[in-house]
C-alpha cells in the first residue's frame, strides 16, 4: 500500500541498548524527517534528509544517527539508549518543493527502562 | 531559533459551539502550517498560510495569518465530535525554495468536544 509506514510501532528496551526505528515511504519523496514527540514540548526535529545519501540535524540529534542509503528508507538509530529518548517518535516525508505538506507516519512509541 | 506559542494548550468545549486556537510566532512567519493530530496516531495536514493577511477554510475550519505575519488562529465552527484531537501550528523561519523541510511545531493545543 502507498504511505508512509513506521516500524515497530511500539518497542521497550532497556538502557544502554541499540535501538533502530524504520520509516518507509511508497512515494519518492525527497525530504525525509525524523520528529520526537514529548508532553510540553511538542514536536522536535531530530535529523531530515533531502535526498539519498544527504542527511543533517535538526534540534535535538544527540543519541542518534540516520542513514539513507534509498530514497524510500531512513532509518532512526539509537545507538544506546537512554531513559531521556522515551518518547513517541513521527516519521515524515514531503512531496514536492512547493506543497508545504508533510505526510506524517504514524508514530512509535519507545519505552526505555 | 523559532519559537511557537500556541494557547489554549487544552480546551473543552461543547459540541456545537465554536472555538479559536491562536498561535503565536516570536519571528516572522514565512510559511504557517496547520496540522490535527488524533489521538495515539501521526499528524494530518489541514491548511498552509504564506500571505499576511491571508485566511483559508476547509469545511468548518477557518485559518488566518495576520497582516504582521507573526499571530495564526485556527477557528472551528459548530464544533463536532470528529473535530476533537490535538492541533499543532508549525512555521518557516526562512524563506525557502523547498517548502517546509525545517519545520518548527508549538507545543499544541488539545481539544475534547463534550456532547
Amino acid at each position: 500500500d502507498a504511505g508512509i509506514t513506521q516500524s515497530p510501532r511500539y518497542k521497550i528496551t532497556e538502557t544502554g541498548r541499540q535501538v533502530t526505528l524504520m520509516c518507509h515511504q511508497t512515494w519518492s519523496h525527497s525530504y525525509m524527517f525524523w520528529y520526537r514527540q514529548d508532553l510540553g514540548h511538542g514536536l522536535r526535529l531530530i535529523y531530515y534528509s533531502a535526498a539519498a545519501d544527504i542527511t543533517d540535524k535538526g534540534e535535538v540529534p544527540d543519541g542518534y544517527v540516520v542513514s539513507r542509503s534509498k530514497t524510500e528508507n531512513f532509518p532512526l538509530t539509537l545507538e544506546s539508549a537512554t531513559r531521556s529518548q522515551t518518547s513517541v517518535y513521527f516519521c515524515a516525508s514531503i512531496q514536492g518543493e512547493d506543497t508545504g505538506e508533510l505526510f506524517f507516519g504514524e508514530g512509535s512509541r519507545l519505552t526505555v527502562l | 531559533s523559532q519559537e511557537l506559542e500556541q494557547s489554549p494548550q487544552s480546551l473543552i468545549v461543547q459540541e456545537g459551539k465554536n472555538l479559536t486556537i491562536n498561535c503565536t510566532s516570536s519571528k516572522t512567519l514565512y510559511g504557517l502550517y496547520w496540522y490535527k493530530q488524533k489521538y495515539g496516531e501521526g499528524l494530518i495536514f489541514l491548511m498552509m498560510l504564506q500571505k499576511g493577511g491571508e485566511e483559508k477554510s476547509h469545511e468548518k475550519i477557518t485559518a488566518k495569518l495576520d497582516e504582521k505575519k507573526q499571530q495564526s488562529s485556527l477557528h472551528i465552527t459548530a464544533s463536532q465530535p470528529s473535530h476533537a484531537g490535538i492541533y499543532l501550528c508549525g512555521a518557516d523561519s526562512q524563506i525557502s525554495n523547498f517548502g517546509n523541510e525545517k519545520l518548527t511545531f508549538g507545543t499544541g493545543t488539545r481539544l475534547t468536544i463534550i456532547p
